[in-house]
């Protein structure tokens, strides 16, 4: 049972470049998301998806894009990266009225 | 203990001695908190929750408190072991959110000394 998957787990981006962070998780759970960790500071929200075909703004939304695929896969996406998003990007995923799961993250510098 | 926005708190603790990690809340309108560890390169596991209408839960080896009153929240580890060193952290979910937005704290970096 892998649980939550993201992929890549490292990556270096030049300023402007842009990617896509994958997540995918196989425990049929309806409500994905993306966060990021940064030194210092606790877990913030980027956007999520409350069930498949919809997706929310979080806490910190500004210069990324989400897309919920299917049930199984919430991607993210840098369309022009910066300095500023340097940071560790977890995905997590959960059932109703049950707490996260969350993946291994991604490890994202951006030069 | 950690509250959000604060610097990383740590507690070094021998083997076997009992840990507790504490937590200051931001809400009082909070219903629902969750601990999570944190191993370094890993993401966070789950540990226990408790809902606002409870003041205790117990698991294997772990007990949250919770204080309303306070606003103050527990995790206490029974005999701790080197695999318990990690990063700790609580999060709170404050309605109306469904748990879709979970505020978290920095955390409460554990070392157990063999």
């Amino acid at each position: 049972n892998a649980g939550v998957t993201q992929t890549p787990k490292f990556q270096v981006l030049k300023t402007g470049q842009s990617m896509t962070l994958q997540c995918a998780q196989d425990m049929n759970h309806n409500s994905m998301y993306w966060y990021r960790q940064d030194p210092g500071m606790g877990l913030r929200l980027i956007y999520y998806s409350a069930s498949e075909g919809t997706t929310d703004k979080g806490e910190v939304p500004n210069g990324y894009n989400v897309s919920r695929l299917n049930k199984r896969e919430f991607s993210l996406r840098l369309e022009s990266a910066a300095p500023s998003q340097t940071s560790v990007y977890f995905c997590a995923s959960r059932d109703t009225y049950q707490p996260q799961h969350f993946g291994d993250g991604t490890r994202l510098s951006i030069l | 203990g950690e509250s959000v926005g604060l610097h990383l708190p740590t507690l070094s603790v021998q083997e076997g001695d009992n840990s507790i990690i504490n937590c200051a809340y931001s809400n009082s309108a909070s219903d629902y908190f969750i601990w999570y560890k944190q191993e370094s390169g890993k993401g966070p596991q789950f540990i226990i929750d408790i809902r606002s209408n409870m003041d205790k839960r117990q698991g294997q080896r772990v007990t949250v408190l919770l204080n309303k009153t306070v606003k103050h929240l527990s995790l206490q580890i029974a005999a701790t072991q080197p695999g318990d060193s990690a990063v700790y952290f609580c999060a709170e979910n404050i309605p109306p959110s469904n748990g879709n937005q979970f505020y978290f704290g920095t955390g409460t970096s554990l070392t157990v000394i063999p």
